[in-house]
Order: C-alpha cells, then sequence, then structure tokens
C-alpha cells in the first residue's frame, strides 16, 4: 500500500508570493491533515479536513488555507508568503476523523521562504 | 489549550546504555502516538497506545502509558547508533476544539555514539 505522498518535496520562493502544496493520502483514507515543522516551534497543526469539509484549524493566519477534493487528495495553499513561513509542511492522513485512528505522515515540502 | 511535555530535550549517550523519553499533559489522551524522524523526513509511526495502563513492546523499544492516560514514556534497552534520531510523541485528545488534531511534543534529539 503506497505511504501518503506529497508534491513538491522542495521549492523555494520569494516574499510575497503564494504557494500550493499537495497531498495524496493513503488509498482509502479520507481524512487529510497538514503540519507545519520548524526548530524553533516543532509541529504544529494547520488544519484538517475530511469529507471535503474542513473539521479543525489551527492558530495560523488566514494566509494559510486549504481544500480536499472528492478523491480525498489535499492542498494547501499559503498567500503573500512570509520569510518565517520556511519550514517543513507535513501531509498526515487516516482511516477517518476518529481520535483513536493512528496517523500517517508523508515525507513533507520543504519550503524556503527568500 | 492542551500542553504535551516531553523530556529529555536532548539525549546523549553511548551504544549499550538505556535510556527512557517522557510525555506528560495535564488532559486525557484518547489515544497516543510516538514517532521518530530522519533528518529531511517525516515522521515515522512507532506505535499507538489506547488503553491506560497499555504496554507495548518493539525489539529493544518499549512504550508504556499511564494508567489515567496522561502520561506516557518510552524506554530503549542497549541503544545503538541506529537508534539516533528524534522522537516525537503525539497525543489525540477526544472531541471540541481537539477535533482531529493531534498535539505533539517538543521532541527528543537522541544521539547514541559508537
Amino acid at each position: 500500500k503506497a505511504g501518503v505522498t506529497q508534491t513538491p518535496r522542495y521549492l523555494i520562493k520569494t516574499r510575497g508570493q503564494q504557494v500550493t502544496l499537495s497531498c495524496s493520502p493513503i488509498s482509502g483514507h479520507r481524512s487529510v491533515s497538514w503540519y507545519q515543522q520548524t526548530p524553533g516551534q516543532g509541529l504544529q497543526f494547520l488544519f484538517e479536513y475530511f469529507s471535503e469539509t474542513q473539521r479543525n484549524k489551527g492558530n495560523f493566519p488566514g494566509r494559510f488555507s486549504g481544500r480536499q477534493f472528492s478523491n480525498s487528495r489535499s492542498e494547501m495553499n499559503v498567500s503573500t508568503l512570509e520569510l518565517g513561513d520556511s519550514a517543513l509542511y507535513l501531509c498526515a492522513s487516516r482511516p477517518t476523523s476518529y481520535s483513536g485512528n493512528t496517523i500517517y505522515f508523508g515525507e513533507g515540502s520543504w519550503l524556503t521562504v527568500v | 489549550t492542551q500542553l504535551l511535555e516531553q523530556s529529555p530535550q536532548f539525549l546523549s549517550i553511548q551504544e549499550g546504555e538505556n535510556l527512557t523519553v517522557y510525555c506528560n499533559s495535564s488532559s486525557v489522551f484518547s489515544s497516543l502516538q510516538w514517532y521518530r524522524q530522519e533528518p529531511g523526513e517525516g515522521p515515522v509511526l512507532l506505535v499507538t497506545v489506547v488503553t491506560g495502563g497499555e504496554v507495548k513492546k518493539l525489539k529493544r523499544l518499549t512504550f508504556q502509558f499511564g494508567d489515567a492516560r496522561k502520561d506516557s514514556s518510552l524506554h530503549i534497552t542497549a541503544a545503538q547508533p541506529g537508534d539516533t534520531g528524534l522522537y516525537l510523541c503525539a497525543g489525540a485528545y477526544a472531541g471540541g476544539t481537539s477535533y482531529g488534531k493531534l498535539t505533539f511534543g517538543q521532541g527528543t534529539i537522541l544521539t547514541v555514539h559508537p
């Protein structure tokens, strides 16, 4: 069974630009969540989608947004990039949103903002 | 807001030594997961614990979940250089604003010297 797939793996953007990251969950998984990982803040929850609906959102500004498609694939978008947005963005999937489900992570997308 | 305290933050030991990493919260988890992360990669799941008092073994790794489901520990016996990495605990809290969200500890960077 293929794991969680994230694209692109690495990207460099300029301040003020926007970026879209893509995630394909494990086959059969309908819940997709996104996390940001930085050396200073660790792993922080961005949002979770289930059946194309956002179910929960972390404490991030409105520049961070996401969506989920009918095939469970998800994208997240960051607009008006700031230097502090440089981070590893991780996508994770699980079968449902049940809190007892194990979450499986992709390898992440490394974003550098210059 | 749920907080997850993980300690120690850094561990530097010699091959063959034993070690324990702790994860504590004032809130009750519905489940808790331990991950290991290599540089530049996403977290890889080691174990999920759900039942209070549960003990799980994975080769030289032993995971315990507290009776009250507020704390957990990871014990490694006879550590090897291949155990080097970032170890993360992550708790899922049932319901409310925690829906669908994993709260991560700050992580323990383990270095095992040959």
